[in-house]
Parts: C-alpha cells; sequence; structure tokens
C-alpha cells in the first residue's frame, strides 16, 4: 500500500535549534508539496518540487527555512535556527502534475508535529 | 489569485441525518481541481472526494456527494445518514491545472459534530 512517509511523527525542541524533517514521497509521484498547519492560518504552502526542481518557495521564510530534494525517494524541510512560532504540524504531500485523465488529488503524510519551546 | 472560502467554521448534525458544507471559491480559470478532505483527529490528510472543472455531472462517494455549480463557482459537500465517524475537520481544496502553478490552496476547514 503505497503511502507518504513523515519523519519524525513529533519533535520537541529548544529555541534556536536545528530541526530537520524528512519526507519519502511515493514511488513515481513528480511532485511534493511542504504545507504547515496552525490553528490561526490553516494550511499554509511552503514550497513545492516538480520533478525535485523547485518551483515555488515564496511562502517559506528565506532566512530560516530550506528547503530540498536531494533525490526522487527524498524531501527534506530544515528550520535553522528554530522559533517558538514555528511550531505548527508540517505536512509533506505527493502527487502527479496535472494533465489531462489525471485526478490531480495529493496524498498527505501523516505530519510532523513541532513544538519550539 | 485563487482563493477558497468555507464561510461555516462549525456545523453539528444528528447522526443518520444529512448535512451539507458549504464552499465557494475564486478563480479567472476554466479548468482545474476541488477537492474535499477530512483531518479527523489523527491529523491524516484523507481525500473525501475530487471534481474535475470540465466534467459536469457532480462526483460522488457512496455518502458523499458534491454540489458543484461552476457558474456561481460553489462546491459543496453532502454527508448522508452521517455517522460517528465521520466527525471531523472537513476542508475544501482548489487545484489548478496549470502546470507552472498548480498548488493546492485550501479553505479553512469545517468542523463537523456528529450528535449520537
Amino acid at each position: 500500500d503505497a503511502r507518504v512517509t513523515q519523519t519524525p511523527r513529533d519533535k520537541v525542541t529548544e529555541m534556536g535549534q536545528e530541526v530537520t524533517m524528512r519526507c519519502q514521497p511515493i514511488l513515481g509521484h513528480n511532485t511534493v508539496f511542504w504545507y504547515r498547519q496552525t490553528m490561526m492560518q490553516g494550511l499554509e504552502l511552503l514550497a513545492y518540487f516538480r520533478n525535485r526542481a523547485p518551483l515555488d518557495d515564496s511562502g517559506m521564510p528565506k532566512d530560516r527555512f530550506s528547503a530540498e530534494m536531494p533525490d526522487a525517494t527524498l524531501a527534506t524541510l530544515k528550520i535553522q535556527p528554530s522559533e517558538p512560532r514555528d511550531s505548527a504540524v508540517y505536512f509533506c504531500a505527493s502527487g502527479f502534475g496535472p494533465s489531462r485523465g489525471n485526478t490531480g488529488e495529493l496524498f498527505f503524510g501523516e505530519g510532523s508535529r513541532l513544538t519550539v519551546l | 489569485a485563487q482563493t477558497v472560502t468555507q464561510s461555516q467554521p462549525e456545523m453539528s448534525v444528528q447522526e443518520a441525518e444529512t448535512v451539507t458544507l458549504s464552499c465557494t471559491y475564486d478563480t479567472s480559470e476554466s479548468d482545474y481541481y476541488l477537492f474535499w478532505y477530512k483531518q479527523p483527529p489523527s491529523r491524516q490528510m484523507i481525500l473525501v472526494i475530487r471534481q474535475e472543472a470540465y466534467k459536469q455531472q457532480n462526483a460522488t462517494e457512496n455518502r458523499f456527494s458534491v454540489n458543484f455549480q461552476k457558474a456561481a463557482k460553489s462546491f459543496s459537500l453532502k454527508i448522508s445518514d452521517s455517522q460517528l465517524g465521520d466527525a471531523a475537520m472537513y476542508f475544501c481544496a482548489y487545484r489548478s491545472t496549470d502546470f507552472r502553478d498548480d498548488k493546492i490552496i485550501f479553505g479553512k476547514g469545517t468542523r463537523l459534530h456528529i450528535l449520537p
């Protein structure tokens, strides 16, 4: 049963520490998204990739966040240094690019809950 | 830019009854995808139903159906015979078919309570 795998599921860290979240997209999917979910802002897009190339990272605070896809089976989201306002659930999702005959849906991982003290 | 609006932050329905969740969106595009995702307390995002804008027929998945009104830019979700397991946060979502800008845009969500 193909699924998106995210690690860690939960992470508690102290302000100033580096945090790395990892995502294994579903094999064959060419588009990978990172979303952040908070009570106040809902689901916000941070960045997304197609065929490992970044398409849009405008939602990401550039001074502390970075997102990469070192290979087709791994996407990473790094926060350095972390701040309390980064506390949220971070979702990775994968899918195919839009085309006629493609259902267009994204498949989500279980999310990484980050708490920065 | 596209936007998705869910005007009902919370709703309640009696078990076995029918409930409709509202969603409107704004776009200048003619072809796109629309989705309803469910997020139970486990926080997993689960696809409930999808609709492609070029298809006029409303999508149906078992007890879940949509009322897609393209001209009105409305995409409501109807849940029939509500069950306790339907209690969750429901997100309406839009995805462009523009290959250069096809991110999914989510509404703020509607929390659905099922009353036994």
